[in-house]
């Protein structure tokens, strides 16, 4: 059974760019959730998307987005990228959302 | 919100030996408890997780107890081997929901040879 996958794995943007990272979460799972990893502040959750809505936001500016499509797989973008945006960012899916999180390895974005 | 708080943020034991880790959580309303490892360069890694229901759960050389009252949480790893070398990570959620997850600040567990 195919894990959690986040493409691409590594990334360099500008500032001032965008940025859309994937999600594919295992099969039959329908809830994504999105999480910031720094050295800094740890692991933050982002938001979470179930059945294509958002159920779940956390404390982040609104140039942090996300959608889900009709076959669970997950995007989340960036706008207007600043420095302090560089992290790696992980997706977690889980069946519904009441069950175990499994993570993806991440897509690590530096922002120069 | 929820605000978890993880003690010690590194620890170092001899192969063989035990390791604790202990974790305090904010908000009463939590309900799950996850465990995380993760290692170099890979995404965290669910080693075991408690409901709040349960004051205590073990799978081969983990265990993890929960005193709800006090509000503490604690991984135990028995007779340590050097692949259990890694980040572990505690954590808590609301509603028993594995959605919306507050993150401790992470053990760095060494072992030595």
């Amino acid at each position: 059974k195919a894990g959690v996958t986040q493409t691409p794995r590594y990334l360099i943007k500008t500032r001032g760019q965008q940025v859309t990272l994937s999600c594919s979460p295992i099969s039959g799972h329908r809830s994504v959730s999105w999480y910031q990893q720094t050295p800094g502040q740890g692991l933050q959750f982002l938001f979470e998307y179930f059945s294509e809505t958002q159920r779940n936001k956390g404390n982040f500016p609104g140039r942090f987005s996300g959608r889900q499509f009709s076959n669970s797989r997950s995007e989340m973008n960036v706008s207007t990228l600043e420095l302090g945006d560089s992290a790696l960012y992980l997706c977690a899916s889980s069946l519904q959302g009441d069950t175990e999180a499994f993570f993806g390895q991440g897509t690590r974005l530096t922002v120069v | 919100g929820e605000n978890v708080e993880q003690h010690p943020s590194t620890l170092s034991v001899q192969e063989g030996d035990s390791a604790v880790i202990k974790c305090t959580y904010s908000d009463s309303a939590s309900n799950y408890f996850p465990w995380y490892k993760q290692e170099l360069g890979k995404g965290p890694q669910l080693i075991i997780d408690i409901r709040s229901n349960v004051g205590e759960k073990k799978d081969q050389r983990i265990a993890v107890t929960l005193n709800k009252t006090a509000k503490h949480f604690s991984l135990h790893i028995t007779e340590t081997q050097p692949e259990d070398s890694a980040v572990y990570f505690c954590a808590a959620s609301m509603g028993g929901s594995a959605s919306k997850i507050i993150f401790g600040s992470g053990t760095r567990l060494s072992i030595r040879p």
